[in-house]
């Protein structure tokens, strides 16, 4: 168990549809990082947050958005959903908001878009 | 963009055998990070690698952090069944973004 928790574990939803994804990180971990997991496409980075604010921006699509919270847990805010959406979103949370941090990774909410 | 190569794709060997996964870029980054990942599970990092040409170990695996800091090695002394698993490396780019390679999945068989 590593700390973070994702809710929901999994959510199965239609094409169109708008959902949130959910991360509470380790607790004292100021940053938060989100992650598109398919099995063509491998692990992607998508946006980082550190106390609240977007520090890193990776390969994340204008229909998704993420904020982070004062009580630093994040949400991911994925919309117009397309079937190429369907994969596994890991958050993974860190002390430090730079590269050298370790990172934990959550159990992972896998989407299922039909 | 960045990106990271990573090889074999695959790997099958059986218990005992010595093995190594290379993970390769033509970007230099600050730092690279090795992970494993079992099946429904979240990755859990092994160990991160800062300065060019350095070596760590971690029981039977040596990491190392090429001399440009553009690829990195993992290698796996006397492979156990416990070791099957997804071996992912991620770099760290100066700008802070992060790249994941697209993963070796090892499968050491009794």
């Amino acid at each position: 168990d590593s700390g973070v928790t994702q809710t929901p574990k999994h959510l199965i939803t239609a094409t169109g549809q708008r959902v949130t994804l959910r991360c509470s990180p380790r607790s004292g971990d100021l940053s938060v990082y989100w992650y598109q997991q398919s099995l063509d496409q491998g692990l992607q980075f998508l946006i980082q947050y550190y106390n609240g604010e977007e520090r890193a921006k990776g390969n994340i699509l204008e229909r998704f958005s993420a904020q982070q919270f004062p009580d630093l847990h994040s949400e991911l805010n994925l919309s117009s959903l397309e079937l190429g959406d369907s994969a596994l979103y890991f958050c993974a949370s860190s002390t430090t908001g730079t590269g050298y941090g370790e990172q934990y990774f959550g159990p992972g909410t896998r989407l299922t878009v039909t | 963009t960045q990106l990271l190569e990573q090889s074999p794709q695959f790997l099958s060997i059986q218990e005992g055998e010595n093995l190594t996964v290379y993970c390769n870029s033509s970007s230099v980054f600050s730092s690279l990070q090795w992970y494993r990942q079992e099946p429904g599970e979240g990755p859990v990092l092994l160990v991160t690698v800062v300065t060019g040409g350095e070596v760590k170990k971690l029981k039977r695996l040596t990491f190392q952090f090429g001399d440009a800091r553009k690829d990195s090695s993992l290698h796996i002394t006397a492979a156990q069944p416990g070791d099957t698993g997804l071996y992912l490396c991620a770099g760290v780019g100066y700008g802070q973004n992060f790249v994941f390679g697209p993963g070796t999945r090892l499968s050491v068989l009794p």
